[in-house]
């Protein structure tokens, strides 16, 4: 299996508390990406990461910040959670263009806004 | 823009019985296709993708899709479904290297002994 992992893997929160969900790669893949998963919608992107302090938007990035300073790591923010936001998030990785498509995805993370 | 329409939300099928899972996709350019499986708890693995060349793309598990670029459908197909099959599909479209992919919503598969 792909070094993808993410952590936590559940995590029950307030209303206006900060969230940080981490991904972890092991593969030094280029390109990571957070996804959110919610019935009939598929997977949504959030944001990506082309390298090493590059990032760039997804389709659904407000109220989320992502960081990524080494290569291995991907950090998704959500700065004043919301209760729109509990879904499950996943964070992805690829070596090729964002067109081939995610090559590995991580276990995902269960996150519940109270 | 692109968009993908996962015409069915759940397809029961008995085991050993053939099964086929409707993707039709929007765009106005060339596109890339992909099919993408998830069991329950889990991520997603690539079941198959289609980036040029043949359009008939074999995939894991015994699984291929055909990509027909007149009808802008990429359905999914198996002869003979496990118990082991059952899980959720993704049909996704990109609509080049440099673009980002766009999933339909998922289809159920369920299949039952």
């Amino acid at each position: 299996d792909a070094g993808i992992t993410q952590s936590p893997r559940h995590k029950v929160t307030e209303t206006g508390t900060p969230v940080t969900l981490r991904c972890h790669q092991t593969e030094n893949h280029r390109y990571m990406y957070w996804y959110r998963q919610d019935p009939g919608h598929g997977l949504r992107l959030i944001h990506y990461s082309y390298g090493v302090k590059d990032t760039d938007k997804g389709e659904v990035s407000d109220g989320y910040s992502v960081s990524r300073s080494k290569t291995e790591d991907f950090l998704l923010t959500l700065e004043s959670a919301t209760s729109s936001q509990t879904s499950v998030y996943f964070c992805a990785i690829s070596e090729s263009t964002p067109g081939a498509g995610p090559q590995h995805f991580g276990d995902g993370t269960r996150l519940s806004i109270l | 823009a692109q968009s993908v329409t996962q015409l069915d939300s759940q397809v029961p099928v008995f085991e050993e019985a053939p099964v086929e899972l409707r993707c039709n996709y929007s765009s106005s350019v060339s596109v890339y296709l992909f099919w993408y499986v998830q069991y329950p708890n889990q991520g997603l693995q690539l079941l198959l993708k289609y980036l040029s060349g043949s359009t008939l793309v074999k995939g894991i598990n015994g699984f291929e899709a055909e990509f027909n670029k007149s009808q802008t459908s990429f359905h999914l197909r198996k002869p003979s479904v496990h118990i082991s099959d059952t899980a959720e599909y993704f049909c996704a479209v990109s609509e080049g290297a440099g673009n980002m992919l766009t999933f339909g919503g998922g289809t159920r598969l369920m299949v039952k002994p």
